[in-house]
């Protein structure tokens, strides 16, 4: 079965530059979750879309921006980059109950941010 | 309010012995309960999810996990360990009928070790 997408798997940036992260949901999941996962730490929830509208927000913090796209893949802008930015970064994707769906949520690999 | 509690950050077993991973919740409704595998460096992967049906719930690659009310627990097991067991493992809660990732709360994580 097809899983959730992200790329790029390993992203090496310099401090304060910008990255983009993608990531692409299950086929017919019309909700995308990002979190951010630094080292030895749980998940922590930054933001996510319904139906390409902002559907919730987290600890998400001003440099970070998102969006969802018209085909449901949606990106997740770095700018401003710190090196406590370094981290595993996931996205989740899941079909919403209101359109019959469960509160499940699938995750992909994850990006492996590293901020030097 | 909504938490939940891993009792052990470490487990280890020996190959073909059972496995036990500890989870007590808090929840001011009846939860939605779910256990993640996550193998180094790759995403989380989903074992099982209780929703209220069924209380013993069976999951993916031999593991299960009984729901208990009274106990407010939902520990995983597992009849005999393998070596590729070896991985973090989150127990995670989300109230009923809400969909928003905000309110999903991921335990602190437990590492299963597996001695040969």
């Amino acid at each position: 079965a097809a899983g959730v997408i992200q790329s790029p798997r390993h992203l090496i940036k310099e401090k304060r530059e910008t990255a983009t992260l993608k990531c692409y949901p299950i086929p017919r999941h019309d909700t995308v979750y990002w979190y951010q996962q630094g080292p030895g730490q749980d998940p922590q929830f930054l933001i996510s879309f319904y139906e390409k509208m902002q559907s919730d927000k987290g600890s998400i913090p001003d440099r970070f921006s998102a969006q969802q796209f018209s085909d449901y893949h949606s990106e997740l802008n770095m700018s401003s980059l710190e090196l406590g930015d370094s981290a595993l970064y996931f996205c989740a994707s899941s079909l919403d109950k209101g359109t019959g769906g469960t509160d499940t949520q699938y995750f992909g690999p994850g990006t492996r941010l590293t901020v030097l | 309010a909504q938490s939940v509690t891993q009792l052990d950050s470490h487990v280890s077993v020996s190959e073909g012995t059972p496995v036990l991973l500890r989870c007590n919740y808090s929840s001011s409704y009846s939860p939605s309960l779910f256990w993640y595998v996550q193998h180094p460096n790759k995403g989380l992967q989903l074992l099982l999810k209780y929703t209220s049906a069924a209380t013993l719930v069976k999951g993916i690659n031999g593991f299960e996990a009984e729901f208990k009310k009274s106990e407010t627990s939902f520990h995983l097991t597992k009849p005999s360990a393998h070596m590729s067991d070896a991985a973090e493992y989150f127990c995670v809660v989300t109230p009923p009928g809400y969909s928003s990732a905000s309110k999903i709360i991921f335990g602190s994580g437990t590492r299963l070790s597996i001695r040969p």
